[in-house]
């Protein structure tokens, strides 16, 4: 089955800088999304992008995709110490409607020191 | 604005017990999900429903099985549980035509 991997594992970052993290996947997809998890809580949506887009911005979030390399990068600029929290991608390659489910994958652990 | 209602929020049971999580969608969402999340591991999908049938399976153990009822909530129930059952549980609910799900706090489930 389908995953995503991400890497690094793990992320130590000062207050202020940028925080790269990085998702490979396996199959064809119809979008990927990027979740964050406080520890021990809920999983809350940050950002979709369609495997025809090749960069979408939000806020501080910048996500690209490459098809071709099945890849994606979620980069958070101007880190904060409130941006802990562990970061996830999820693929959908379902055919969609009342099939549709996403794939996570391993997760990175960010962890913005003040 | 209204979330994902899991409960209950902590659940203590030994081995070889039963044990019903319940989600509550967020209101008019159609599409309900489970996950389950070992500690320090990626959410796995289990199961999911809608409109209250099952729509899709992934891998969930035989000892589990799931309903949504006609309100939309949903149950998961988990017979003969084993140590390695230990873990926390998502419910997550969407709209139908919609890609983003809106995930619950999760049922963190410990078995001893």
């Amino acid at each position: 089955s389908q995953q995503g991997e991400e890497d690094p594992q793990a992320l130590s970052i000062q207050e202020g800088e940028n925080a790269t993290m990085n998702c490979s996947y396996k199959t064809s997809i119809n979008n990927l999304q990027w979740y964050r998890q406080n520890s021990g809580r809920g999983l809350v949506h940050l950002i979709l992008i369609r495997s025809n887009e090749r960069e979408k911005h939000s806020g501080r979030l910048r996500v690209t995709l490459d098809t071709s390399k099945k890849s994606s990068s979620l980069l958070i600029t101007a880190s904060r110490a409130a941006d802990t929290a562990s970061y996830f991608c999820a693929t959908d390659a379902g055919s969609g409607g009342s099939n549709y489910k996403l794939t996570f994958g391993k997760g990175t652990l960010l962890t913005v020191n003040p | 604005a209204a979330g994902v209602i899991q409960s209950p929020r902590h659940l203590i049971k030994e081995k070889r017990e039963t044990a019903t999580l319940k989600c509550y969608p967020i209101p008019r969402h159609d599409t309900v999900y489970w996950y389950q999340q070992g500690p320090g591991q990626d959410p796995q999908f289990l199961i999911s429903f809608y409109e209250k049938m099952q729509s899709d399976k992934g891998s969930i153990p035989d000892r589990f099985s799931a309903q949504q009822f006609s309100d939309y909530h949903s149950e998961l129930n988990m017979s003969s549980l084993e140590l390695g059952d230990s873990a926390l549980y998502f419910c997550a609910s969407s709209l139908e035509l919609e890609e983003k799900l809106f995930f619950g706090s999760g049922t963190q489930l410990s078995v001893l």
